[in-house]
This record gives C-alpha cells, sequence and structure tokens, in this order.
C-alpha cells in the first residue's frame, strides 16, 4: 500500500489564482480530511469526509472547497489563492471516523501564495 | 471533544526519561486519549492511545489517572531523534462520532546532546 499520497509536494501561486491539492488513499479508509499547518503553529481542520459524497466544514473553512466522489480521493480547491494561506497542507484518512481507528497523514504539500 | 492543554515547550538530554503532561478537564466517558508525534517536515503520526490507567508500547508509556481529567506520555530514554513536537488529543469512540481530530499547538521536546 502506498498510503496517503499528496500532490503536489509544493506549490506557488499568484494571488486569485486557483488550484486543487490532490489526496489519495488505498487503504479503503472511509474517513479523509485536511489540514493546514502555518509556521511553528499546529494543524488546524480545513474539511473532513465520513465517506463518498459527504463532506463537512472543520475549524478553518473559509476559501476552501472539498468533494468526495469517490472513496480513494478527497481533493482540496482554492478558489481565489491569498497570502494568508500559505501553508504546509496535510491530508489525512482513518478507516472509519471511530476514535478506535488511527489516522494516516500524508507527506504535505507546501503552498506559497505571493 | 474536550479541549486539551500541554506546555509548549520541553527540553532534554539524551539518556533521560522525558514525561508531558496534557490536561483534559471535559473529558467524556466514550472519549480515548491519543497522543501523536510530529517530526519537521513531516506529517503526524500516531504513538499511543488510552482510556484509563497504564498502556505501554515499544515506543512509549500512557498514564491516565482514575479521573481522567490529565493524561502523561512517557518517552523513556530519549535520543536525538524524540526531537518532535507532541500532540495529546481527544479522540471519541463510537458509532455517530464525526471523526473529526482536533490539534492543539503540542509541545515541541527539544532533545540536546
Amino acid at each position: 500500500n502506498a498510503g496517503v499520497t499528496q500532490t503536489p509536494k509544493f506549490q506557488v501561486l499568484k494571488t486569485g489564482q486557483s488550484m486543487t491539492l490532490q489526496c489519495a488513499q488505498d487503504m479503503n479508509h472511509e474517513y479523509m480530511s485536511w489540514y493546514r499547518q502555518d509556521p511553528g503553529m499546529g494543524l488546524r481542520l480545513i474539511h473532513y469526509s465520513v465517506g463518498a459524497g459527504i463532506t463537512d466544514q472543520g475549524e478553518v473553512p473559509n476559501g476552501y472547497n472539498v468533494s468526495r466522489s469517490t472513496t480513494e480521493d478527497f481533493p482540496l480547491r482554492l478558489l481565489s489563492a491569498a497570502p494568508s494561506q500559505t501553508s504546509v497542507y496535510f491530508c489525512a484518512s482513518r478507516l472509519r471516523p471511530s476514535g478506535q481507528e488511527t489516522q494516516y497523514f500524508g507527506p504535505g504539500t507546501r503552498l506559497l501564495v505571493l | 471533544l474536550a479541549k486539551t492543554t500541554q506546555p509548549i515547550s520541553m527540553d532534554s538530554y539524551e539518556g533521560q526519561e522525558v514525561n508531558i503532561t496534557c490536561s483534559h478537564n471535559n473529558i467524556a466517558t466514550n472519549d480515548y486519549i491519543t497522543w501523536y508525534q510530529q517530526f519537521p517536515s513531516q506529517g503526524p503520526r500516531f504513538i499511543i492511545q488510552g482510556y484509563k490507567t497504564k498502556v505501554t508500547n515499544e515506543v512509549a508509556s500512557l498514564f491516565i489517572p482514575a479521573d481522567r481529567k490529565s493524561s502523561t506520555l512517557s518517552l523513556p530514554r530519549v535520543s536525538l531523534s524524540d526531537t518532535a513536537v507532541y500532540y495529546c488529543l481527544v479522540d471519541r469512540y463510537g458509532s455517530g462520532n464525526t471523526g473529526k481530530l482536533i490539534f492543539g499547538q503540542g509541545t515541541t521536546l527539544q532533545v540536546k546532546p
């Protein structure tokens, strides 16, 4: 298993541009989520999904959209990039939403918005 | 979910035992205490989880008192490679759980030679 994969690893955007951060998992996990981590800070939950076709907002959802059309993929879309969205983005998945299941994280995408 | 509070940073030396305490005063009956570790430029990884008393694995031990309002992560004989950020989280069991994991700032552990 490849686990949780994220692409790209690094991206530079100009203010106002849009882009999609890709996340995929091959473990047949129901639950997937996106976090952002600003320098020297903890992780903040952006959006999450408990299964295909179901998404919900986390702590900091503004400026981001998600969809979950398949179990495997959970892309994060930046609608109009702003410098405040400069961060490292982590995708994570767990087998089920229950706390009994360990959450696995991807390697992250570093995003710089100029 | 119960909010957790832990020290922002800790320093230690190689070979010492490190104890990181986390408070979670509003923990619910079906909440478990979970710790994650994050190395620089990597995503967090699970290290240990417990409900009460003591849990031990190959990486760490977790001590939880009877009232469950706090927990202590114990790392025996740390090495330089244990330098990382350690997050204490409350994770809810059971059906109907949204699965959300809320991370705080974590504790930055710096191990010195």
